[in-house]
């Protein structure tokens, strides 16, 4: 079974500090991505990645930056949290960057983290 | 550029009745278009998709959607409510390069 794993289910921060959350995927996929889930506005993509070392910013990148060092692994970081980042943040992978491919757009999520900034 | 809504946040439906959640979508290509579910606690998984051939397209659980081009739609039913299916429920319109757009979500109640 395809397997993205995020390392902390929840998480409680104070503002201003540094936050990392970390995604591992085990399915040697290319595709990786972050989504913010608020209540109300659904799945908001933050950033997104197609291969190592590369990323693209989504919808709202702003207050966050990624990392991806191997193909299994995507890594948020928040520089200085800020109460306006408490949410659920999800990790996601997919198989490859082709399109149109039935199979490449499928995402399979991890579990989530809830991040609360106090 | 492409979008997707969810019409209704919140569905209610009695054990065994009709679900039947709304999804319209804004794509300037032909789409593929998904939806997923989200248990409680949980991540999202894959309900169903469609891509390209049938229109009607079959899911796990027993739920399955129709893209309607001229409607811009691909509801989500299933003619048949359990308790199990309460959950959060997310239509989404791939964009290129393998992203999805998400909906804003529509909670499902079941009650007994």
């Amino acid at each position: 079974d395809v397997k993205v794993t995020q390392s902390s289910r929840y998480l409680v921060k104070r503002t201003g500090e540094k936050v990392f959350l970390e995604c591992v995927q085990d399915m040697d996929h290319e595709n990786m991505f972050w989504y913010r889930q608020d209540p109300g506005l659904g799945l908001r993509l933050i950033y997104f990645s197609y291969d190592v070392k590369m990323k693209e910013k989504g919808d709202i990148p702003e207050g966050y930056s990624v990392s991806r060092e191997k193909k299994e692994r995507f890594s948020l970081i928040l520089e200085s949290a800020s109460t306006n980042q408490t949410s659920m943040y999800l990790c996601a992978s997919s198989l490859t960057r082709g399109f149109p491919s039935s199979g490449a757009n499928v995402l399979t999520f991890g579990a989530g983290s809830r991040l609360t900034v106090l | 550029a492409q979008s997707v809504t969810q019409l209704g946040s919140h569905v209610s439906v009695s054990e065994g009745a009709l679900v039947l959640l709304r999804c319209n979508y804004s794509s300037s290509v032909p789409p593929y278009l998904f939806w997923y579910v989200q248990y409680p606690n949980q991540g999202l998984q894959l309900l169903l998709k469609y891509t390209t051939g049938a229109t009607l397209v079959k899911g796990i659980n027993g739920f399955e959607a129709e893209f309607k081009k001229s409607e811009t739609s691909f509801h989500l039913t299933k003619p048949s409510a359990h308790m199990s299916d309460a959950a959060e429920y997310f239509c989404a319109v791939s964009v290129v390069r393998g992203k999805l757009i998400f909906g804003q979500g529509t909670t499902l109640q079941v009650k007994p």
